[in-house]
């Protein structure tokens, strides 16, 4: 079946670094990606979105990128910092409306 | 800001019991899903329900069933807890449209002994 996978499972960064984290797809009808931070003793929250017609979106210290040609998504993190130690998960839209997530890449970031 | 609750943090169960696990959203939703997280195995689609009385299954429904009666609350049930269902439990919501992100509860820990 499709699925949508991590590169690393962990990525350990220093604090001010920037931090790039992977993903693979492999669902090529899959319109719509998001990532997801997860925190320790909470659940997944949401960080930023990108839909299939577009290559790159900025937020916040935050960028996500799409390359379709080779199915793989990142999510970018500049100065990174303490508070950014967390898992991220990517996720693809399955359908209309069904999110089907990546196991997941827990980032460290030392001080 | 939305809101989805789930009806406890940490359960401990005996093998054989049934299990509930409640969840409710605050925003409306029309969609609610309910995962299991495991480590190394990232988040796992149980059962999903797109409307009241609605619900389809997921990638793992064995040993599990759900109940959709109002539009805000989503209830997992475990007709028989095995110990193979120790795992964190998470309920999310969303919209239905063509961009929609999940919301997610804070997750309940369910230990089966």
């Amino acid at each position: 079946g499709e699925s949508v996978g991590l590169h690393l499972p962990t990525l350990s960064v220093q604090e001010g670094d920037n931090s790039i984290i992977n993903c693979a797809y492999s669902n090529s009808a899959s319109d719509y990606f998001i990532w997801y931070k997860q925190e320790s003793g909470k659940g997944p929250q949401f960080i930023i979105d990108i839909r299939s017609n577009m290559d790159k979106r900025q937020g916040q210290r935050v960028t996500v990128l799409l390359n379709k040609t080779v199915k793989h998504l990142s999510l970018q993190i500049a100065a990174t910092q303490p508070g950014d130690s967390a898992v991220y998960f990517c996720a693809e839209r399955r359908g209309s409306y069904i999110p089907t997530f990546g196991r997941g890449t827990s980032l460290i970031v030392h001080p | 800001d939305v809101k989805v609750t789930q009806s406890s943090r940490y359960l401990v169960k005996r093998t054989g019991e049934k299990v509930f696990l409640e969840c409710v959203q605050d925003m409306d939703h029309e969609n609610m899903f309910w995962y299991r997280q495991d480590p190394g195995l990232g988040l796992r689609l149980i059962y999903f329900s797109y409307d009241v009385k609605m619900k389809e299954k997921g990638d793992i429904p064995e040993g599990y069933s759900v109940s959709r009666e109002k539009k805000e609350r989503f209830s997992l049930i475990l007709e028989s807890a095995s110990t193979n269902q120790t795992s964190m439990y998470l309920c999310a919501s969303s919209y239905r449209g063509e961009k929609t992100e999940a919301f997610f509860g804070q997750g309940t820990r369910l230990t089966v002994v």
